[in-house]
């Protein structure tokens, strides 16, 4: 049973740029969770989806910041117009049911020129 | 506000030697706390969780304390080896909120030396 498992580890964008962070989830979780660390701090909550709805997204920044997580094909988190800003790591999680242990991916890092 | 407050923020300690890690939170009403071992770019991976009702709880070398009326975890690691180097996370979650909303603590740094 393959983990989360999170693509690309690296991703180089210029500012202005689009980036788009992908997320499986472990075989048989529904739950789906993004969040955001910035170097030498914690994990940042950012949106919390379930197939094909949109939970909680208190996390997430208004404006350029986007998430999906279709019937079929990974999770998609969506940055328009990268700033340097969002260059952090991105790390996307699952969990079988409502309060069940999560499951990390290795995450994505997200570097702005 | 929910919080979650960690310490020491780094911690360096030789091969073999014992630690322990602290974790101080004001979530409420308690659920339950987990610590996490997040390696240098890796994801976070889960060591144990606690529920209130139950004050200690092993994994290994990795002993995990919770005191509910101070509102106080702590994690203690026997016999460290070099591969316990990492950074250690504290997450609470709430009884209102579902676990991938928790509060993360900022972790602790830990290094062990040869």
């Amino acid at each position: 049973n393959a983990g989360v498992m999170q693509n690309p580890r690296h991703l180089v964008r210029r500012r202005g740029q689009e980036a788009r962070l992908r997320c499986s989830p472990m075989k048989g979780h529904s739950h789906v969770y993004w969040y955001r660390q910035l170097p030498e701090e914690g994990l940042k909550f950012m949106v919390y989806l379930q197939k094909e709805n949109i939970i909680d997204e208190s996390g997430m920044p208004k404006e350029r910041f986007s998430a999906e997580f279709p019937k079929e094909g990974p999770s998609i988190l969506r940055i328009q117009q990268v700033v340097r800003g969002d260059s952090a790591a991105y790390f996307c999680a699952s969990s079988p049911g409502l309060g069940e242990k999560l499951f990390f991916g290795s995450g994505t890092q997200l570097s702005v020129l | 506000k929910n919080q979650v407050e960690q310490s020491p923020q780094s911690l360096i300690i030789l091969e073999g030697k014992n630690c322990t890690l602290q974790c101080n939170y004001t979530v409420s009403p308690f659920s339950n706390l987990r610590w996490y071992k997040q390696d240098t770019g890796r994801g976070p991976v889960s060591l144990t969780i606690m529920t209130f009702s139950e004050n200690t709880k092993s994994n290994g070398r990795y002993t995990a304390t919770l005191d509910a009326d101070t509102k106080q975890s702590s994690l203690h690691i026997t016999a460290s080896q070099l591969s316990d180097s990492a950074s250690y996370i504290c997450v609470v979650s709430s009884i209102n909120t579902n676990a991938g909303k928790s509060t993360f603590g900022d972790g602790t740094t830990l290094t062990v030396k040869p």
